[in-house]
């Protein structure tokens, strides 16, 4: 079946720290990648997307590449700030059933200190 | 400006009453979706629309309702047949429901039963 198996939270950082946030997949056919941020008491907001091997996505800072041969597609950012604080949702989309389903991981809490 | 609105914010009520929780969105797409989400897990699809008039249950779709006469609109009714209603609950939209297009976010509705 498909799902989506991310790194167990919270990842605690100190401001300006590299961050990696681990996401594999399992999933049958060629699904697109997601990375969603949601800040507290708010909806998801969609950070990044890859549609195809190797390819990279990127936004604010953050960045993550399809890697098909080891089906994962990991966040990282070089320099992390207090206002990157938040839950991140690794997801995959496939179609089924005649719609884009998407299945998410369980999230992975960041929280930056000063 | 283009988006995805549910209200209210937050909703509280009695258990044994059916609940309806409003999502409206003014990006023009077609396929619309519920997501339930509970602490510390990733989001679970309760009902999706493809189209106007036309809707499918998810994967969790029991003691749940929803309608879609309307384009920009897709209530979502909680029963009293759901045994554990208290969640928080986001609605999403997609240009169409085929591969590839990520799915935008409302703010979602935080639910409480008591």
């Amino acid at each position: 079946g498909n799902s989506v198996t991310q790194m167990e939270g919270p990842v605690t950082l100190s401001e300006e720290a590299f961050l990696t946030i681990n996401c594999t997949y399992t999933a049958t056919g060629y699904p697109s990648l997601f990375w969603y941020v949601q800040y507290p008491g708010e909806g998801l907001q969609l950070l990044l997307k890859a549609t195809k091997a190797d390819d990279k996505g990127s936004n604010k800072g953050f960045e993550a590449t399809y890697r098909k041969e080891t089906t994962s597609f990991h966040l990282e950012k070089g320099s992390v700030q207090v206002s990157d604080s938040a839950v991140y949702f690794c997801a995959l989309a496939v179609f089924s059933g005649g719609y884009n389903k998407l299945i998410f991981g369980a999230g992975t809490r960041l929280a930056v200190h000063p | 400006d283009g988006g995805i609105t549910q209200s209210p914010k937050y909703l509280f009520r009695k258990e044994g009453q059916n609940v309806t929780l409003s999502c409206e969105q003014n990006l023009n797409h077609d396929a619309m979706y519920w997501y339930r989400q509970d602490p510390g897990q990733g989001l679970r699809l309760i009902y999706y629309s493809q189209i106007v008039n036309d809707f499918q249950k998810g994967d969790i779709a029991e003691g749940y309702s929803v309608s879609r006469e309307k384009k920009e609109s897709f209530p979502l009714t909680v029963t009293s047949a759901q045994k554990n209603p208290t969640a928080f609950y986001l609605c999403a939209s997609s240009i169409e429901a085929g591969s590839g297009h990520e799915q935008y976010f409302g703010p979602g509705t935080r639910l409480t039963v008591t």
